[in-house]
């Protein structure tokens, strides 16, 4: 099955400071989505993003498909911003029937006031 | 849009008693439902994939006479842990899709179950 990789597992971060979290994946992907874990344990959907750029107020989200990666930038973090981080992906080619979400590891952030 | 609730959130059981936990979509019909478990600070795990009307198919490992899944409607379904037992405590977490050719999944709260 698909790999995937994040980087890094753990991050610490003064509040104002800007952080890039990756994503490496083993094969073609249909579905590349980003995931906030709050404290509660829910999962907050940050971006859709199996190609291209997108961007939604501090966040922002590159996935350069031909080269398996994404990347997560968070600027001017807040202690808000604590969690866990994760990259999920459908590997391609199994249409939407026989397919499924490749979580990865996680990054946890913690950001400090 | 595309909001996804979870019953209960929480609940304690005793060891050899049976749990429903229901995964309901609320604003939008989704054509499969996915079942996931968390254990403390790792990643999630795929249990199950259930499509509406069908049997659901279940991940390699995971005992599909232990955790019945029914995918009744086109808005609900339900994980049914039988004879919990305590090693089966952890966080439960659906999530659901809309539609074929529709990739992105919405994820429920989750239920964390204790058996004690």
């Amino acid at each position: 099955g698909i790999q995937v990789e994040q980087s890094p597992p753990d991050l610490i971060l003064q509040e104002g400071a800007n952080s890039t979290l990756r994503c490496n994946f083993s094969d073609s992907v249909n579905n590349l989505q980003w995931f906030h874990q709050n404290p509660w344990g829910q999962l907050i959907n940050l971006f859709y993003i199996p190609s291209g750029t997108k961007q939604n107020g501090r966040l922002s989200a590159t996935t350069v498909a031909t080269e398996r990666y994404s990347l997560l930038y968070i600027s001017s973090s807040q202690t808000t911003d604590s969690g866990v981080y994760f990259c999920a992906v459908e590997q391609s080619g199994w249409g939407t029937s026989g397919s499924r979400l490749t979580f990865g590891e996680g990054t946890q952030l913690t950001v400090n006031p | 849009g595309a909001v996804v609730s979870q019953h209960p959130s929480w609940v304690i059981c005793k060891s050899g008693t049976s749990v429903k936990i229901e995964c309901r979509s609320l604003d939008f019909q989704a054509t499969t439902m996915f079942w996931y478990r968390q254990f403390p600070k790792q990643s999630l795990m795929l249990m199950a994939t259930s499509n509406e009307g069908s049997k659901a198919t279940y991940e390699q490992g995971v005992e599909k006479d232990k955790f019945l899944i029914n995918h009744a409607s086109l808005t609900l379904s339900t994980l049914t842990v039988t004879s919990a037992h305590p090693e089966d405590s952890s966080f439960y977490i659906c999530s659901a899709r809309r539609g074929q050719g529709l990739y992105e999944q919405y994820f429920g709260p989750g239920t964390r179950l204790t058996v004690t």
